[in-house]
């Protein structure tokens, strides 16, 4: 039980273009999902709070123009990078917690390169 | 603000050594500490949880202790094999547990056969 499905896991766009990331739980209801950022050979930062029927809470730092969440329903959370730059190239990984389950359960990850 | 120290961020052992890679916290009034293990590029694999009442957790050859009072967890892997080369994050929950995990920059292990 609690698995986080991560779509996609793999995309390249060309920088100015939209990309939207979805992150789905499966088999349980995620009232809260967290979006994190990895640069390589980095650890996990965490970006926002996405809280299910209200707005996101964003991390200092990170540009909320930019980096839109959505968490319209129970089991699911998207993220899209807006007017993408090649800066914006890395790994984003979701996480959601089971409420009466102790711990977080993540995603597969999504590579995002811009080009 | 909590702030997760992993110590050291790299090793290499031989195939069959027991290891110990370790983890401090600077809050002690943590939630919960998790362990994760994270292939390259990929995502986030769960190892061991323990909650800030226990001391320790176990799954197979691993056992992770926790000393909330100093604020260090430990990840002991026993009879280390190439297959457990991979980057070990440490991660602790502060607060009530509904507040985001906040992680560890790992310790990049790599067993050699």
């Amino acid at each position: 039980g609690a698995v986080v499905s991560q779509h996609p896991s793999r995309v390249i766009c060309k920088s100015g273009t939209s990309v939207k990331i979805e992150c789905r739980s499966l088999d349980f209801q995620a009232t809260t999902m967290f979006w994190y950022r990895q640069f390589p050979k980095k650890s996990l930062m965490l970006m926002a709070t996405s809280n299910e029927g209200s707005k996101a809470t964003y991390e200092q730092g990170v540009e909320k123009d930019k980096f839109l969440i959505n968490h319209a329903s129970l089991t699911l959370s998207t993220l899209t990078v807006t007017s993408a730059h090649p800066e914006d190239s890395s790994f984003y990984i979701c996480s959601a917690i089971r409420q009466g389950l102790n711990g977080y359960t993540f995603g597969s990850g999504t590579r995002l390169t811009v080009v | 603000k909590q702030e997760v120290t992993q110590i050291p961020a790299a090793l290499s052992v031989p195939e069959g050594e027991n290891l110990v890679l370790n983890c401090s916290f600077t809050d002690s009034a943590i939630y919960n500490l998790q362990w994760f293990r994270q292939d390259p590029g990929k995502g986030l694999t769960s190892l061991l949880l323990i909650q800030s009442s226990q001391r320790e957790q176990t799954s197979g050859r691993l056992n992770a202790s926790l000393d909330k009072s100093s604020g260090r967890s430990t990840l002991y892997i026993a009879a280390s094999q190439p297959g457990d080369s991979a980057t070990y994050l440490c991660a602790v929950v502060t607060g009530t547990g509904n507040t985001p995990l906040v992680f560890g920059k790992g310790t990049r292990l790599s067993v050699i056969a």
